[in-house]
């Protein structure tokens, strides 16, 4: 069965604190996403990775830094959390190319970060 | 950038019966690709169907519909027989078919009764 995983469920930091979030795809998959869901908003997206070592802005990256060393993992960094950061935060990957046609998203489980 | 909008924040309906939740998004791009995913409790969001823009037919997932109007830019969710299970937060969702990003709207919270 084709993961996402995400390193941890839940989170609780202090304001200031560096935080890194993980995100392990076992699909190969070139294009990978980080997203922040908050009630009556949807998703939003922070930045998006199509490939080792690239990675794009999305519509929200203020405040956030990603890194994407492996091809598997995509990183999410707070550089120096705030209290208006505490979402959800959802990671996702999708294949390039001819494989990834009109296919969807592959998501994380997602990690609730409360940041007091 | 393109929208999503899901104008129905919350619906109910009761086991057995069938609903639609609607969703309009805005694009002058002509060859796109349209989805519904459902995230439960669980939080695991979940493919539900998709929908090629350049195909005219309706795509359809076993209990799961859509009702895709090019023209009007409206694609609509139909559940039918709902079962209690189908209770979720329900996202429509855009994506380009040259580019990989999704563009989703705000969701609609489907409880279905016993």
């Amino acid at each position: 069965d084709v993961k996402v995983t995400q390193s941890s469920r839940y989170l609780v930091k202090r304001t200031g604190e560096k935080v890194f979030l993980e995100c392990v795809q076992d699909m190969d998959h070139e294009n990978m996403f980080w997203y922040r869901q908050d009630p009556g908003l949807g998703l939003r997206l922070i930045y998006f990775s199509y490939d080792v070592k690239m990675k794009e802005k999305g519509d929200i990256p203020e405040g956030y830094s990603v890194s994407r060393e492996k091809k598997e993992r995509f990183s999410l960094i707070l550089e120096s959390a705030s209290t208006n950061q505490t979402s959800m935060y959802l990671c996702a990957s999708t294949p390039s190319g001819a494989t990834g046609g009109s296919g969807g998203y592959t998501f994380g489980s997602g990690t609730r970060l409360t940041v007091v | 950038a393109q929208t999503v909008t899901q104008s129905q924040p919350e619906m109910s309906v009761q086991e057995a019966e069938t609903v639609t939740l609607s969703c309009t998004y805005d694009t002058s791009e002509s060859n796109y690709y349209l989805f519904w995913y459902k995230q439960p409790p669980s939080r695991q969001m979940i493919l539900v169907i998709r929908q090629e823009a350049y195909k005219q037919q309706n795509a359809t997932e076993n209990r799961f519909s859509v009702n895709f109007q090019k023209a009007a830019k409206s694609f609509s969710l139909k559940i039918s027989d709902s079962q209690l299970g189908d209770t979720a937060m329900y996202f429509c969702a855009f994506r380009f078919a040259n580019f990989n990003k999704f563009y989703f709207g705000s969701g609609t919270k489907l409880n279905v009764k016993p």
